[in-house]
C-alpha cells in the first residue's frame, strides 16, 4: 500500500555519532523529495527538498542525497545531538501535487 | 509571523458525536491540506483546498468527514458520529501552492474516541 518505504523504523544512537536513514518510493511522476523532521506531539518540519535533478542538499549537519534511477534517498546526520531526536519522513510529492509520506524513523540520541 | 495554528490541540469524545476541529493558515497561503496521523505512522493525505475551492477530498475515510473553508482562510475539519478508528492526530498544513512550495504544519488536534 505504502508508495514510500523507510528504514530503519526505529534507530537509537549515543550523542555525537552519525548515522543515515533510508527512504525508497515508487511515487510516480516524481516532482520532488522532501525530508521532514517531527518532534513529538508537533507537526512535520521541512528540512531539504530535492528535485530530479538534484542528488544532494545540505541543511547544517543534515545531508540529503536521491538517486532517481533507482528511487532511493537517504537523510545523513553528522555528530548528532539530543535534540535531533524525533521522527524522520520522508515525502514524495507528484507533479500533480499529491504528498506521500512514509511512516517515518524514529531516532532517539542518548547522551 | 504566526506559524499554522489549530484548536484544541486535544479532543475527547464519546463514540458517536460530533466533533470540528479547526484550523488558521499562514495569512496569503492559497494552499490548504489536511492530514490523518495515526500513532507510529506518517500523515495520510484527507483532503486539499485552493482558497476557498476543495479541489480533492479523495482522502476522506467516509462520508462521516466533512471539511470546509468557506472564505479561503479558517478551515474546519468536521467528523460526524465519532468512532474509535477516529482516534488520530488531525495535522492541517498550508503552503503558497500546491507541490510545489513547502508545507508548514500546524501543531495537530490530537483526537480520542472512547
Amino acid at each position: 500500500k505504502n508508495q514510500v518505504e523507510q528504514s530503519p523504523q526505529s534507530l537509537i544512537i549515543l550523542e555525537g555519532k552519525n548515522c543515515t536513514l533510508q527512504c525508497n518510493y515508487t511515487v510516480s511522476p516524481f516532482s520532488n523529495l522532501r525530508w521532514y523532521k517531527q518532534d513529538t506531539g508537533r507537526g512535520p518540519v521541512s528540512l531539504t527538498i530535492m528535485t530530479f535533478s538534484e542528488n544532494t542538499k545540505s541543511n547544517g549537519r543534515y545531508t540529503a542525497t536521491l538517486d532517481a534511477d533507482t528511487k532511493q534517498s537517504s537523510l545523513h546526520i553528522t555528530a548528532s545531538q539530543l535534540s535531533d531526536s524525533a521522527s524522520y519522513i520522508c515525502v514524495v510529492n507528484t507533479n500533480a501535487g499529491k504528498s506521500t509520506f512514509g511512516d517515518g524513523t524514529t531516532l532517539t540520541v542518548k547522551p | 509571523g504566526a506559524g499554522v495554528s489549530q484548536s484544541p490541540r486535544y479532543k475527547v469524545a464519546k463514540r458517536g458525536q460530533d466533533v470540528a476541529l479547526r484550523c488558521d493558515p499562514i495569512s496569503g497561503h492559497v494552499s490548504l491540506f489536511w492530514y490523518q496521523q495515526a500513532l507510529g505512522q506518517g500523515p495520510e493525505f484527507l483532503t486539499y483546498f485552493q482558497n476557498e475551492a476543495q479541489l480533492d477530498k479523495s482522502g476522506l475515510p467516509s462520508d462521516r468527514f466533512f471539511a470546509e473553508r468557506p472564505e479561503g482562510s479558517v478551515s474546519t475539519l468536521k467528523i460526524q458520529r465519532t468512532q474509535q478508528e477516529d482516534s488520530a492526530v488531525y495535522l492541517c498544513a498550508s503552503s503558497l501552492a500546491r507541490g510545489q512550495g513547502t508545507q508548514y504544519f500546524g501543531p495537530g488536534t490530537r483526537l480520542l474516541v472512547l
